[in-house]
């Protein structure tokens, strides 16, 4: 069935470092690619989406491109804030596939940023 | 706009008690209505789901239940909880439909501890 593979984190940086978050798809259909955000204490929020390839999604500074060839949707930052730490999760939804249209989720990257 | 409301936020409940969630969508009709389970360094977990009233899919087989008594209204279940049932539980909504890069919107969750 499909799923996500993140990399496992945590992860810590210092502040106005780059950042990528690895992630990787298995998926039987033409899936849309997701990138959530939960801070402390939250739910999720939406943080970017791609639903074809080579599509980038990007907000906040934050992107990531749909690589069909690779099945990635690896999440950058060019420079990060302390206000970016929090939980990144990589998900998935494909209609035509096993998901049914549900999201996926890979188990979520934990980044901190120091001052 | 929409919004997503669930509630209580935070509870603690005796193991053999049963449990009630309830999480209400403003701001569109006939949407599609999920819960989600993040436990503990499980990433996030995909319950129930719901395209309409009385219909709801359940994803895994466990002791809690769901019902969508009204369009806008879903209801997470259980007769008699469990230690395991402890975790972080999200409610979601989206657009009806088969939609390609569909997104998924949150709630801001619920804490669950069972004692």
């Amino acid at each position: 069935g499909d799923s996500v593979t993140q990399m496992e984190g945590p992860v810590t940086l210092s502040e106005e470092a780059f950042l990528t978050i690895n992630c990787t798809y298995t998926a039987t259909g033409y899936p849309s690619l997701f990138w959530y955000v939960q801070y402390p204490g939250e739910g999720l929020q939406l943080l970017l989406k791609a639903t074809k390839a080579d599509d980038k999604g990007s907000n906040k500074g934050f992107e990531a491109t749909y690589r069909k060839e690779t099945t990635s949707f690896h999440l950058e930052k060019g420079s990060v804030q302390v206000s970016d730490s929090a939980v990144y999760f990589c998900a998935l939804s494909d209609y035509n596939g096993g998901s049914q249209g549900n999201l996926i989720f890979g188990k979520g990257t934990k980044l901190s940023v120091k001052p | 706009s929409q919004t997503i409301h669930q509630w209580p936020a935070t509870l603690v409940q005796p193991v053999g008690s049963p449990l009630s969630l309830e999480c209400t969508v403003e701001g569109t009709s006939n949407p599609n209505l999920y819960w989600y389970r993040q436990a503990a360094g499980r990433g996030l977990q995909l319950l129930f789901y719901s395209v309409g009233i009385g219909q709801i899919s359940s994803e895994v087989p466990q002791n809690l239940s769901a019902s969508r008594p009204q369009d806008r209204q879903f209801i997470l279940s259980s007769k008699k909880l469990l230690l395991s049932d402890s975790g972080f539980y999200l409610c979601a909504w989206s657009v009806r439909g088969r939609v390609s890069g569909n997104t998924i919107y949150f709630g801001e969750g619920s804490w669950l501890t069972v004692v």
